[in-house]
């Protein structure tokens, strides 16, 4: 069955070191989405890429980074870990073929910056 | 930008009785979403549903675009029902924006 995965489930790391979240689906969809949820703020949109090659930002971006250099995987990378950066994390994807635009959510990373 | 609400922001029952959450959204959308976050965080799809009525089991959903509503019926709630329940709202080509959700704790 098609899944959307990610690893680590958990991590653990101090402030300033670099941080990479792996985020892998097999629905071989077009888009991918990277979220942090907070609790008082939902989920909000960090990152998206839309194909291969194609990054953009989202509301929440500064401190992120992200590649995409295939249609499986898109890596969210902190690259100097902050405090305020302890979140937990959530990769998604769509497709928009045939109109529709249904998001599939991947587990979560629990992510703490000491 | 698009702003979600929804309500009640929370809400117990007692496990056999039924429930509708709202959602309502700001501007025109042609995406809409419905998900269970479960107790361990997982997130779940219940309903792809941009207009119209959905069922599947207990749960089904109304959406009436021109509104800017969405509504979601949860019938004889059981206890695996409790946890957070998110709308999602976009349009093609944008991205979606999540209400804050409505916390529904079910008692046995």
């Amino acid at each position: 069955d098609a899944e959307i995965t990610q690893s680590p489930r958990h991590k653990i790391t101090e402030t300033g070191r670099q941080v990479t979240l792996a985020c892998h689906q097999t629905w071989n969809h077009n888009n991918m989405f990277w979220y942090r949820q907070d609790l008082g703020h939902g989920l909000r949109l960090i990152h998206y890429s839309y194909g291969v090659q194609d990054t953009n930002k989202g509301e929440v971006s500064d401190g992120y980074s992200v590649s995409r250099s295939n249609t499986e995987d898109l890596p969210l990378t902190l690259e100097s870990a902050a405090s305020s950066q302890t979140s937990v994390y959530f990769c998604a994807s769509s497709d928009t073929s045939g109109g529709y635009n249904e998001q599939f959510f991947g587990p979560g990373t629990r992510l703490t910056v000491l | 930008g698009i702003q979600v609400e929804q309500s009640p922001p929370d809400l117990i029952l007692q496990e056999g009785a039924n429930s509708t959450l709202r959602c309502n959204f700001s501007d025109s959308v042609n995406n809409l979403q419905w998900f269970h976050q479960n107790p361990w965080g997982q997130l779940i799809n219940l309903f792809y549903i941009p207009s119209g009525t959905k069922q599947n089991g207990r749960l089904s959903a109304t959406t009436v675009a021109t509104e800017r509503y969405s509504l979601l019926y949860i019938s004889s709630s059981q206890t695996t029902d409790s946890g957070v329940y998110f709308c999602a709202v976009g349009n093609y080509g944008q991205n979606f924006v999540f209400g804050p959700g409505t916390r529904l704790s079910v008692l046995p």
